[in-house]
């Protein structure tokens, strides 16, 4: 079982759609991390957030927003995404400065 | 950002036998390494982790660390056939993990 939950399993949006995608754990880390798979690809670094505050972007386009309300959660939010944002968006967390990401199992998402 | 690179394969090994997985780092301030499995339609799975030159050993697994030559592999022994998997090479970089393109490898029953 993995200690790290992702919802939904799978979205499909339009690109007018806004939605969100969410992620919780309960390991006590305070390093967490979205990452982007398309297939047949590595996971692709999108954003880190240390203690709550977003400590890295890799200039991720602004149609995707994240946030932080608190340790345990994790959310990505979508708004005028395109088609090719298609993918597997990954949420994992770590100890803090450690680098041992737990990965959980996946969101997704598919835009028409 | 800095390269990780890996060979892409298919890697067949067969049953058995000891596979080989190699990565190359480009960043010589890296400090942290990781090695990850990844099943098709799963998420990536830690499976061992090296900080210090050398080996470390977990069960059937190898990690290899040489900074000098900037150089990871994992050596699986007694290869099975619930192996087969991506294996993902990743490092730590001022605190992104960054991962190679993976290393697909297949164990022939």
């Amino acid at each position: 079982d993995t200690e790290v939950t992702q919802t939904p399993k799978h979205l499909v949006m339009g690109m007018t759609n806004k939605k969100s995608l969410k992620c919780e754990q309960h390991m006590g880390h305070r390093a967490m991390y979205w990452y982007k798979q398309k297939a047949k690809k590595p996971p692709e670094l999108m954003f880190v957030y240390s203690y709550e505050k977003l400590s890295i972007n890799e200039s991720v386009p602004s149609r995707f927003s994240p946030e932080c309300p608190n340790s345990s959660l994790l959310n990505l939010h979508l708004h005028a995404l395109q088609p090719e944002d298609s993918a597997l968006y990954l949420c994992a967390s770590s100890r803090q400065g450690a680098g041992e990401l737990f990965f959980g199992e996946g969101s997704r998402l598919t835009v028409l | 950002q800095k390269e990780v690179e890996q060979n892409s394969g298919p890697l067949s090994v067969p049953e058995g036998a000891i596979a080989s997985l190699n990565c190359t780092y480009s960043d010589r301030g890296s400090q942290s390494f990781f090695w990850y499995r990844q099943y098709s339609g799963k998420s990536p799975e830690l499976i061992m982790f090296i900080y210090s030159n050398g080996d470390k050993e977990d069960g059937r697994f190898t990690a290899q660390l040489n900074k000098a030559s900037q150089y990871v592999s994992l050596l699986i022994r007694d290869s099975q056939p619930s192996d087969s998997a991506t294996y993902l090479c990743a490092v730590n970089q001022n605190d992104k993990i960054i991962f190679g393109k993976g290393t697909r490898l297949h164990i022939l029953p």
